[in-house]
């Protein structure tokens, strides 16, 4: 069974830019969600969606948005794009929101801003 | 918010020997505390997790244990192996806001 797909695998973005990253969850799983990853860090929340709707917000500013389509891929959004930025997004999938059920992580889409 | 914070950040241990990774926790309604191996080029895997209701938890060689008191839950790895080698980070889960807050990361080596 394929796990957790993400793409593009590298971008490559200067300053002011605008990026959007994609994710596809485990077939069958509702809900998706995106970590930002800075070099020798843990993973940080941005969002999760279920369902198509938003479910949880992470502290990120309004350049970053996500959205969740009918089939349950999701993407991320980065607006105004800056040099902190530059990092590995990572997306996660589960059956459904909630304390118990396990996040399985992606590959991540490396992300540097130039 | 909720903050987590790891030790050590690196660790380097002799193949057979046993690891000990420690994480604090600040939200003393956090309930649940994953843990995750990420390999270079990969996503985070979880290798174990412990609900706030149980002490110990233990796969094979991978054991878990929890004292909501302290507000501290280690990570052991026994007999470890080359293929153990890997940054392992600790997570915790508010009930709430069901979000992931992970600790800032171990780098395990395990020498041959």
């Amino acid at each position: 069974d394929a796990g957790v797909t993400q793409s593009p695998t590298h971008l490559i973005k200067t300053r002011g830019q605008q990026v959007t990253l994609r994710c596809s969850p485990i077939s069958g799983h509702k809900s998706v969600s995106w970590y930002q990853q800075v070099l020798g860090q843990g993973p940080q929340f941005i969002f999760q969606y279920y369902e198509k709707e938003e479910r949880g917000r992470g502290n990120f500013p309004d350049r970053f948005s996500a959205r969740q389509f009918p089939n349950y891929s999701s993407e991320l959004n980065v607006n105004a794009l800056l040099l902190g930025d530059s990092a590995l997004y990572l997306c996660a999938s589960s059956l459904m929101p909630g304390t118990y059920n396990e996040q399985f992580f992606g590959p991540g889409t490396r992300l540097t801003v130039l | 918010g909720e903050n987590v914070e790891q030790h050590p950040s690196t660790l380097s241990v002799q193949e057979g020997d046993s690891a000990v990774i420690k994480c604090t926790y600040s939200d003393s309604a956090s309930n649940y505390f994953p843990w995750y191996k990420q390999e270079l080029g990969k996503g985070p895997q979880l290798i174990i997790d412990i609900r706030s209701n149980v002490g110990e938890k233990k796969d094979q060689r991978i054991a878990v244990t929890l004292n909501k008191t302290a507000k501290h839950f280690s990570l052991h790895i026994t007999e470890t192996q080359p293929e153990d080698s890997a940054v392992y980070f600790c997570a915790a889960v508010v009930g709430s806001a069901r979000q992931l807050t992970f600790g800032s990361g171990t780098q395990l080596t395990v020498l041959p």
